[in-house]
């Protein structure tokens, strides 16, 4: 059964670097298959996808974060991690590692969801 | 970039059924799936419903889903106490290359 399971630092100060790491288990981040993902939610509030990556080195992040956040894979490792750089108050949230899954829609095209998410961990920005 | 916009809360009695809306206008809903996520408080989101209106195994089916035009619905029918939870709708956004999430509904089981 597939496991994601996130671990990092709880508290970050602002101006740093936040690094968080996604364990997997249960499958292969090296599969051609699926592309996995980083998605947070500050307390209280929605969620807001960070960033998608595939092993082959193919990433795509969210525009409104690009410029802070670079994703990577250790593959020996079957893990993978998020860095964000210049974090401020507002980067405080808990932050989830999921795997991207494809299904088909009625026209045929793609269509992807996450499924599963690890349990998520949370990271304050504060001094 | 697009927005979903949902209720903030909706709220039942047991036994009753639920709706919870979801409408975006860019990208179009009407050109893409739409998913659904559960999530109770202090847990990680769970799916719910994909492709608009198909239920992951396990996921029992007084939960369903449909889409028109630019709007979606998550209905809950038999409405239990422990479906009281934020639901989340999303798509995929094709030119962000990554998912678009609603603002979530929080529901309430009086």
């Amino acid at each position: 059964q597939l496991h994601l399971q996130e671990s990092g630092p709880g508290l970050v100060k602002p101006s740093e670097t936040l690094s968080l790491t996604c364990d997997v288990s249960g499958a292969s981040i090296s599969s051609d298959t699926h592309y996995w993902g980083w998605i947070r939610q500050p307390p209280g509030k929605g969620l807001e996808w960070i960033g998608t990556f595939h092993h082959s080195g193919s990433t795509s992040y969210n525009p409104s974060l690009e410029s802070r956040v670079t994703i990577s894979v250790d593959t020996s490792k079957n893990q993978f991690s998020l860095n964000l750089n210049s974090v401020t108050a507002t980067d405080t949230a808990v932050y989830y590692c999921a795997r991207r899954v494809t299904s088909y829609n009625w026209r045929g095209y793609p269509e992807y969801c996450f499924d599963p998410w690890g349990q998520g961990t949370l990271v304050t920005v504060s001094s | 970039q697009s927005v979903l916009t949902q209720p903030p809360s909706a709220s039942g009695t047991p036994g009753q059924r639920v709706t919870i809306s979801c409408s975006g206008s860019s990208p179009n809903i009407r050109d893409t799936a739409v998913h659904w996520y559960q999530q109770f408080p202090g847990t990680a989101p769970k799916l719910l419903i994909f492709n608009s209106d198909q239920r992951p195994s396990g996921v029992p089916a007084r939960f369903s889903a449909s889409k028109s035009g630019t709007s979606a619905s998550l209905a809950i029918s038999g409405l239990q106490s422990e479906d009281e939870a934020d639901y989340y709708c999303a798509l995929w956004d094709g030119r962000l290359n990554g998912p678009v999430f609603g603002g979530g509904t929080k529901l309430t089981v009086l």
